[in-house]
């Protein structure tokens, strides 16, 4: 099925660890997104990219780095995994107009101990 | 500070009830969105809403946009268990592209 695929689902990260979480989409979409979400607090937005090449800061992304190499893969990397990063962690798109809305992934689940 | 602050954030009623669910903000969106989440899965599309006034029903659920642009209200008639979820509202401005912003959330349970 088309659509947004993440990998893992769940992971257990050690207090200074890195890792990569991966967001692929077959969609041809232009923009991707990371956001995390909290219990009771909504979806922040960590980092998006409006294309191949292109990406910018969103509301909170201290901790984590991105790339866009591709239109198709939009990985977000954490280095020095916090106990702050325990989160879910979900990845969307959407090709150009926003009215259809984001696709999202099924998410990564984050513990860091 | 919250730019979509939704209410009520926890809502626990029974079948055959109705419910209203709000999401308000002293910022002037040029779209707002409402989505649905499940347990273990991302949030999904259920309507957006771009015009001061608008009103959009989809089957039960009834989506209004404030005339201001600044809020928005989801109203559930006859609410069924499998309504249950994380109502999730998100709004568009004119200089964040296509970047969204989302309130925090209202978990509804709707219990037989």
């Amino acid at each position: 099925n088309a659509g947004v695929t993440q990998t893992p689902k769940f992971r257990i990260l050690k207090i200074g660890q890195s890792m990569t979480l991966q967001c692929t989409q077959d969609m041809n979409h232009n923009y991707m997104y990371w956001y995390r979400q909290d219990p009771g607090m909504g979806l922040k937005l960590i980092y998006y990219s409006v294309g191949a090449g292109i990406t910018d800061k969103g509301e909170v992304p201290n901790g984590y780095n991105v790339s866009r190499s591709t239109t198709e893969d939009f990985p977000l990397r954490l280095e020095l995994a916090a106990p702050s990063q325990t989160s879910v962690y979900f990845c969307a798109s959407v090709r150009d107009r926003i009215f259809y809305g984001y696709t999202f992934g099924s998410g990564t689940r984050l513990t860091v101990v | 500070t919250q730019l979509l602050e939704q209410s009520p954030q926890f809502l626990s009623i029974q079948e055959g009830e109705n419910l209203t669910v709000y999401c308000n903000s002293s910022s002037v969106f040029s779209s707002l969105q409402w989505y649905r989440q499940e347990p273990g899965e991302g949030p999904v599309l259920l309507v957006t809403v771009v015009t001061g006034g608008e009103v959009k029903k989809l089957k039960r659920l009834t989506f209004q946009f404030g005339d201001a642009r600044k809020d928005s209200s989801l109203h559930i008639t006859a609410a069924q268990p499998g309504d249950t979820g994380l109502y999730l509202c998100a709004g568009a401005r004119e200089t964040s592209g296509s970047r969204l912003t989302f309130g925090e959330g209202t978990q509804l349970t709707v219990n037989p």
